[in-house]
């Protein structure tokens, strides 16, 4: 089992839709989760963190967490032309080392 | 202006040679961390380091060294043992203690010639 899963996508979507992006990882020490997004060519910029079970709102971005089913999400509401990037998720995994791991990411296409 | 500096942005490599990449930060952060990225791929850890003369392979580390001599500075070097070191190279660092998100350099695309 990979330690972060993502599905590969794409995930596509009309302009003003909500995109949902999920993500699962393997270790249950975890404590911090991570979303970052990735335009071509660039390297990803944090977006999103989220440390507490429930959701997370940042404008129109929430993430949410649930421990116990080992699963972190990343909603995008009105979603745009210009949210079209991959989405990583990432994931410190626990055991003292500060071990940053990644999922393969999910490639998120808003079409007009 | 804090940030991560990653050098040279493009980088070509001539088979059986060992090339360094630069990666510096003035966040003052603990931790940092080097990945690949092949095209349409995500993220692989190729090494990690909490602190100065301190680092731990990550899971593709082989044909790949570094050093930790300063907290600012973590080079990698790939290796003639790299067999196919055509990829997009990015380092990345983080405070080690508290909120633990890494923020990124510009990348270094590697293209062995």
């Amino acid at each position: 089992q990979k330690e972060v899963e993502q599905n590969s996508g794409p995930l596509s979507v009309p302009e003003g839709a909500i995109a949902s992006l999920n993500c699962t990882y393997s270790d249950r020490g975890s404590q911090s989760f991570f979303w970052y997004r990735q335009y071509s060519g660039k390297s990803p910029e944090l977006i999103m963190f989220i440390y507490s079970n429930g959701d997370k709102e940042d404008g129109r971005f929430t993430a949410q967490l649930n421990k116990a089913s080992q699963y972190v999400s990343l909603l995008i509401r009105d979603s745009q032309p210009s949210d079209s990037a991959t989405y990583l998720c990432a994931v410190p995994i626990s055991g003292g080392y500060n071990k940053l791991i990644f999922g393969a990411g999910t490639r998120l296409a808003v079409h007009p | 202006d804090g940030g991560i500096t990653q050098s040279p942005k493009y980088l070509f490599r001539k088979e059986g040679q060992n090339v360094t990449l630069s990666c510096e930060q003035n966040l003052n952060h603990d931790a940092m961390y080097w990945y690949r990225q092949d095209p349409g791929q995500g993220l692989r850890l190729i090494y990690y380091s909490q602190i100065v003369n301190d680092f731990q392979k990550g899971d593709i580390a082989e044909g790949y060294s570094v050093s930790r001599e300063k907290k600012e500075s973590f080079p990698l070097t790939v290796t003639s043992a790299q067999k196919n070191p055509t990829a997009f190279y990015l380092c990345a660092s983080s405070a080690f203690q508290g909120h633990t998100e890494a923020f990124f350099g510009q990348g270094t695309r590697l293209t062995v010639v």
